[in-house]
């Protein structure tokens, strides 16, 4: 399957602090995920872009669906140690089934 | 209850030794799958099913087999376990209406030896 490019691989920050993180791919896709997997546990689906463009939230988190389809953007505004987990995106093109799934970033958030 | 389940949530086993995977789920979802996660690598789809009656090699599937023995329910089978097969494995389910987003089950933690 499409790897797609995560990036950081990790973040060390301290509360409060805001956050970004992003993955890219040299294929076009129609669907961008992006998940939370917290140590032990399984990912959890934190936000789904669907259009080109599109900008959603979910609270303090806020992520986009690049303009060339091929990249998207998370954000985490005013962190909490409850942010610390690994990030993941993840991507479907038209003609896949399958989700194409980024390496991962690491977030640790100090108090 | 979990919508998504796995059992066992950890394995130790020996090399050669068959190991089956097991993942039950409550979403009605017609779609189901099997990830192997390690470190570094994300996740790297192994089989998937898309009904009772389909199932289809994904990414990395040799060395496994599958069994999807109802709707609800998806095996993951190691025929001959082997070290490196060591890794977290993932199940996760999806509908094929609205936007097929996937919901990943609590994962097995597998090592062997």
């Amino acid at each position: 399957g499409q790897q797609l490019n995560q990036s950081p691989q990790s973040m060390f920050i301290q509360e409060g602090e805001d956050v970004s993180m992003n993955c890219t791919s040299s294929s076009i896709f129609n669907t961008w995920l992006w998940y939370k997997q917290d140590p032990g546990e399984g990912p959890v689906l934190l936000i789904a872009l669907y259009k080109a463009g599109e900008l959603t939230s979910n609270g303090r988190l806020t992520a986009q669906f690049g303009i060339t389809r091929k990249d998207s953007f998370l954000n985490i505004s005013a962190s909490i140690p409850s942010d610390v987990g690994i990030y993941f995106c993840a991507g479907r093109s038209n003609s896949g089934y399958a989700l194409n799934f980024g390496k991962g970033t690491s977030l640790l958030v100090t108090p | 209850d979990a919508d998504v389940t796995q059992t066992p949530r950890n394995r130790i086993t020996k090399t050669g030794k068959r190991i089956m995977l097991e993942c039950s789920q409550t979403k009605g979802h017609d779609r189901m799958y099997w990830y192997r996660q390690d470190p570094g690598l994300g996740l790297r789809l192994i089989y998937y099913s898309f009904d009772v009656k389909d199932i289809n090699k994904g990414e990395i599937s040799d060395g496994y087999s599958v069994s999807r023995q109802a709707q609800a329910k998806f095996s993951l089978s190691l025929e001959s376990a082997i070290p490196n097969q060591t890794a977290l494995y993932f199940c996760a389910t999806s509908d094929p209406t609205g936007a097929e987003t996937q919901y990943f089950g609590p994962g097995t933690r597998l090592l062997v030896l």
